[in-house]
């Protein structure tokens, strides 16, 4: 049911710079708010990025997010250790009334 | 601060049933929509099910839908998932999530598992 594409796995050196890409159609992310997600190891996921770019209160600015068309963007900067996770991106799709998620990112910070 | 706690998960026989329970504190419940999210065995999440603040109105994935059951109790602060018609690929830590407004999910249970097997 997922048609939100993300790539499987993603990898940088700490103190660098990631991008994430979400892709998905007019349905979801085209005409809907995107939301991301960090998952670490063992953990629930926490919100990292709402309404497409909007940080809940204690997210680092070194997070953050864009939107453009159907396709969406996380990039994380001055990357850490800490980093390393599972990143997923998710959007309501209103043709499907469900919500959607991409099939999620593996960061490596090496 | 928010919290959300997720019970009833175990191990279920193929065709069975589990009722799993979410039980919320720290904010306003009746406020607030409400949604199950799964994750099988080293696999990505996957949206199950979500419920408006009143409880009138439900929405399922097709992976569920006439099989589980959405509900809650206002008054109890908590949120419900009736399993039925239980499946292999049912098996998956289940989360309970607080949507924020726009299908984004704010806070988030530890999870509870569910295991379908003989």
């Amino acid at each position: 049911q997922s048609s939100v594409t993300q790539p499987p796995s993603v990898s940088a050196a700490p103190g660098q710079k990631v991008t994430i890409s979400c892709s998905g159609s007019s349905s979801n992310i085209g005409n809907n708010y995107v939301s991301w997600y960090q998952q670490l190891p063992e953990t629930a996921p926490k919100l990292l990025i709402y309404d497409n770019d909007r940080r809940p209160s204690g997210i680092p600015d070194r997070f953050s997010a864009s939107k453009s068309g159907t396709s969406a963007t996380l990039d994380i900067t001055g990357l850490q250790t800490g980093d390393e996770a599972a990143y997923y991106c998710a959007s309501w799709d209103g043709s499907l009334s469900v919500v959607v998620f991409g099939g999620g990112t593996k960061l490596t910070v090496l | 601060e928010d919290h959300l706690l997720e019970s009833g998960g175990g191990l279920v026989p193929p065709g069975g049933s589990l009722r799993l329970s979410c039980e919320a504190s720290g904010f306003s419940f009746p406020d607030y929509a409400m949604n199950w999210i799964r994750q099988a065995p080293g696999k990505g999440l996957e949206w199950v099910s979500a419920l408006s603040g009143s409880g009138d109105a439900t929405y399922y994935s097709d992976s569920v839908r006439g099989r589980f059951t959405i509900s809650r109790d206002n008054s109890k602060s908590t949120l419900y998932l009736q399993l039925d018609g239980l499946k292999v690929e049912d098996t998956a830590v289940y989360y309970c999530a607080k949507d924020r407004l726009t299908a984004s999910f704010d806070s988030w249970g530890q999870g509870t598992p569910v295991t379908v097997s003989s």
